[in-house]
């Protein structure tokens, strides 16, 4: 099956800064990549996502790219703000044909120091 | 609001002891999943449904049911519940499409005793 794993597993970074969290995938047949923010007591929320027909996709501050002859894909995320700090965590899925299925990487715990 | 609704938030209960855990959706989102979350592990799927009396194992399915009755609704069920069961699990829902957004609950932490 699917596995994905996520670097670093802790990042603290200046406010004002950029973060830059990598995650690696198995399965080739994997065409979604969420990303999701987590923060103390909440469930996942749903920042950003990319198909595997796009390299690159940006919102605002927040920015993925995906390498699929690599098998990876990372979240970018400029002019930090102390808000930004929580739990994130990437994802990949092959869809419909794998019962819509999230496979999650292990987090990674961003803290913005002001 | 769209949300999804997950009841009880907390809950210390003893091993063997019957739990349901509710998930409902205001979304009317054809697709609902349970996930439990544990420490190093991310996220992991329990089960899933692609719609109404459609239900489905996902990684990790041992020790829990799940039933689809009727549409906003999908609740877990841990009909002996043991301590590795203690975890905190998330409900989420989406369209039914492939790859559309998943919409997640805030979570039920459970403690086995």
């Amino acid at each position: 099956g699917e596995n994905v794993e996520q670097h670093p597993s802790t990042l603290s970074v200046q406010e004002g800064d950029s973060a830059v969290i990598k995650c690696t995938y198995s399965d080739s047949a994997s065409n979604y990549f969420p990303w999701y923010k987590q923060e103390l007591g909440k469930g996942p929320q749903l920042i950003i996502d990319i198909r595997s027909n796009v390299g690159e996709k940006k919102d605002q501050r927040i920015a993925v790219t995906l390498n699929k002859t690599a098998k990876h894909f990372s979240l970018h995320i400029t002019e930090t703000q102390p808000e930004d700090s929580a739990v994130y965590f990437c994802a990949a899925s092959r869809g419909k044909a794998a019962g819509n299925k999230l496979t999650f990487g292990g987090g990674t715990r961003v803290l913005v120091k002001p | 609001e769209a949300q999804v609704t997950q009841n009880p938030r907390y809950l210390i209960t003893v091993t063997g002891k019957k739990l349901t855990v509710t998930c409902s959706q205001n979304m009317n989102h054809e697709y609902m999943s349970w996930y439990r979350q544990d420490p190093g592990l991310g996220l992991r799927q329990i089960y899933y449904s692609m719609n109404v009396e459609v239900t489905d194992k996902g990684d990790v399915p041992e020790g829990y049911k799940v039933s689809r009755k009727e549409k906003r609704n999908f609740p877990l069920i841990l009909e002996s519940p043991s301590p590795n069961q203690t975890s905190l699990y998330f409900c989420a829902s989406s369209w039914q499409g492939g790859n559309q957004p998943q919409h997640f609950g805030d979570g039920t932490r459970l403690s086995i005793l």
